[in-house]
């Protein structure tokens, strides 16, 4: 089965740089998108078709990706930034929706 | 504003069946793919399955872990996206959440614990 691969934990102290990397062989192919969840609280999407940004998600927020991997980075990370971020992407049919693991971010 | 309220979740027996509703509101229903996607207590993310829209033929797909025994239905005449669970498994206890992953809707999740 398919699998998106992330790192189970990134630490970084306030106004430094996050980046928290989603691996995937269908990732040249298909779109990552990126959730926020903080504790208790339904996931939020921060970046959508791999860059793009919702409205309302601040600018420090950006995604890229390139081959088999694909990129959430936090520019000035901020203590509320704090949370599980999860990747999500389909397979290479586009029929089976994978979320990766879970990377839980520390800003401190 | 969109609206995605999940119900009829709770405590049911292993083995025993379960039908969780979500009412949605605030966007065109109809037109979105849609999703149910659970977290164990204390775990990460779990798609779960997709109804998608009348353009696609209301096709479905599931994971894995609940293919064969959950089915996912839709009407849109009342923007009503529905989780059938049959059979259902201690491990099957988790928040599920109504969702359109893509749109970035998500409903606050209900709780369905599987235990004797």
């Amino acid at each position: 089965s398919y699998e998106l691969t992330q790192p189970p934990s990134v630490s970084v102290s306030p106004g430094q740089t996050a980046r928290i990397t989603c691996s995937g062989d269908a990732l040249p192919k298909k779109y990552a998108y990126w959730y926020q969840q903080k504790s208790g609280q339904a996931p939020v999407l921060v970046i959508y078709e791999d860059s793009k940004r919702p409205s309302g998600i601040p600018e420090r927020f950006s995604g890229s990706a390139s081959g088999t991997m694909a990129t959430l980075t936090i520019s000035g990370a901020q203590v509320e930034d704090e949370a599980d971020y999860y990747c999500y992407s389909t397979d290479s049919s586009g029929n089976v929706v994978v979320f990766g693991g879970g990377t839980k971010l520390t800003v401190l | 504003e969109v609206q995605l309220v999940e119900s009829g979740g709770g405590l049911v027996q292993p083995g025993g069946s379960l039908r969780l509703s979500c009412a949605a509101s605030g966007f065109t229903f109809s037109d979105h793919y849609m999703d149910w996607v659970r977290q164990a207590p204390g775990k990460g993310l779990e798609w779960v399955g997709r109804a998608r829209n009348k353009a696609n033929s209301y096709t479905t797909e599931y994971a894995a872990s609940v293919k064969g025994r959950f089915t996912i239905s839709r009407d849109d005449s009342k923007n009503s996206l529905y989780l059938q669970m049959n059979s259902l498994k201690t491990e099957d206890t988790a928040v599920y959440y109504c969702a359109s992953v893509a749109a970035g809707y998500w409903g606050q999740g209900i709780l369905v614990t599987v235990s004797s």
